[in-house]
């Protein structure tokens, strides 16, 4: 059974600084997905990650697999208040083929001016 | 619009009550999968179909929970005899089956059940 865990699960930062989510995972995990959720919202994908290596980045946030370590980490760069949201890890599970998405509980963070 | 969409947005109902929701994947897509995410946690996995086909059931779903998805396009989730318990946002998503099996999640069905 898969089980993926985030720290921190809250996370408040001022406008401008730099920090890391982390999302660790208990067994092999085909892909890793990180997605973004707005309060009473849905969640909006943000980046899907393939391989051990891999790299992704959009504006201000980037995302890392390492495969070997079973470990993501989500980076915020010079963080801006439009960042302030709720992000979710998720590892697929591929067992008997049903590639479901196990999530993590999820990392609450807000940027203050 | 072509993403996923899902009727209602939201439910009140009263304990013992039946509900459906209806879920309307992307056109192209063969899978679809239900979550259910209560507050403050990650969506959990409840059930998922290949084209009409249901494939994989979690254990977080009751004899009072059945799922259909007629014709491989839409899906209904039916809970019966809902119980407070039952009050969740549920998420329906939908992919193709093939790399990188990326999902796309719906706007959810808020249940509260009173």
């Amino acid at each position: 059974e898969l089980k993926v865990e985030q720290n921190p699960l809250f996370l408040s930062m001022q406008e401008g600084k730099n920090y890391t989510i982390y999302c660790n995972y208990s067994t092999t995990s085909d892909r890793l997905y990180w997605y973004r959720q707005d309060p009473g919202k849905s969640l909006e994908s943000l980046f899907v990650l393939l391989s051990n290596g891999a790299v992704k980045q959009e504006g201000r946030l980037m995302a890392s697999l390492d495969t070997k370590a079973r470990l993501s980490t989500l980076h915020i760069t010079a963080a801006v208040h439009d960042l302030s949201a709720t992000y979710f890890c998720a590892g697929l599970y591929s067992g008997a083929g049903s590639y479901q998405l196990t999530f993590g509980k999820g990392t609450k963070l807000s940027v203050i001016p | 619009d072509t993403g996923v969409s899902q009727d209602p947005r939201h439910k009140i109902t009263k304990r013992g009550q039946n509900v459906t929701f209806r879920c309307d994947p992307i056109s192209e897509h063969n899978r679809l999968y239900w979550y259910r995410q209560t507050l403050g946690q990650g969506p959990e996995f409840l059930t998922y179909f290949q084209n009409e086909a249901q494939l994989e059931k979690s254990r977080l779903l009751s004899d009072r929970f059945s799922a259909e998805r007629p014709k491989g396009s839409f899906s209904t989730l039916e809970i019966q005899r809902t119980e407070q318990g039952d009050s969740a946002m549920y998420l329906c998503a939908s992919s193709l089956y093939a790399v990188p099996y990326e999902q796309y999640f719906g706007p959810g069905t808020r249940l509260t059940v009173t």
